[in-house]
């Protein structure tokens, strides 16, 4: 069970634009910046998004991320099949005084 | 290039150690935090543990604490994981992960992101 609840997965058509979620509480989502990583198949995680909605130098712009409150999402447009991934997104706990992830969401494009 | 290369994984069984290495080059070490994130076989992404840019603050998550310690070797710019009293929960692929942002310009350890990611080592824990 993780502290960050993801939904496990996402599916959309080439073009289309999807959106994942993650809900968190006062103690991580909604005191901390949420980070937000993609991992292809067979290969490490990489930064897709930090500080809530920053890109890396690299990243699309079809990649955008934003929160509210205790929670947080990241939205995909343009889909393309190279997107199919896993999907994770982490943040600051201050009552853990650690790092919490969400379960992850595979994302299939149709 | 950044690059990170862990090296130390391999296949002990229950109880025993193993030490885990990440060599690193492309920036100056001593200036970013550093990280242990895990991978259990078809699971998600555990953190394990973070230590600051000096060395001189570390953190774990409670399942490891105790038994596992992070370190830095800042002449060889080089992480560490000593792993002691492996438990088959263990067994995992074992990243190294660097900060995004400078630890001492900007003060944002242990809040920091995790920027580039190794390529894994892998830890197998099993009688």
């Amino acid at each position: 069970q993780s502290v960050l609840t993801q939904p496990p997965s996402a599916s959309g058509t080439p073009g289309q634009r999807v959106s994942i979620s993650c809900s968190g509480s006062t103690s991580n989502i909604g005191s901390n910046d949420v980070n937000w990583y993609r991992q292809l198949p067979g290969t490490a995680p990489k930064l897709l998004i930090h500080n809530n909605n920053q890109r890396p130098s690299g990243v699309p712009d079809r990649f955008s991320g934003s929160r509210s409150g205790t929670s947080a999402s990241l939205a995909i447009s343009g889909l393309q099949s190279e997107d199919e991934a896993d999907y994770y997104c982490a943040a600051w706990d201050d009552n853990l005084n650690g790092w919490v992830f969400g379960g992850g969401t595979t994302l299939t494009v149709l | 290039e950044v690059q990170l290369l862990e090296s130390g994984g391999g296949l002990v069984e229950p109880g025993g150690s193993l030490r885990l290495s990440c060599a690193t080059s492309g920036f100056t070490f001593g200036t970013y935090a550093m990280n242990w994130v895990r991978q259990a076989p078809g699971k998600g992404l555990q953190w394990v543990s973070s230590t600051s840019g000096t060395g001189d603050s570390t953190y774990y998550t409670d399942s490891v604490r105790g038994r596992f310690a992070i370190s830095r070797d800042h002449f060889k710019s080089t992480l560490y994981l000593q792993m002691n009293s492996l438990r088959a929960e263990d067994t995992a692929v074992y990243y190294c992960v660097k900060g995004l942002y400078n630890d001492i310009l900007t003060g944002h350890y242990p809040d920091d992101a995790f920027d580039i990611w190794g390529q894994g080592t892998i830890v197998s824990v099993s009688s």
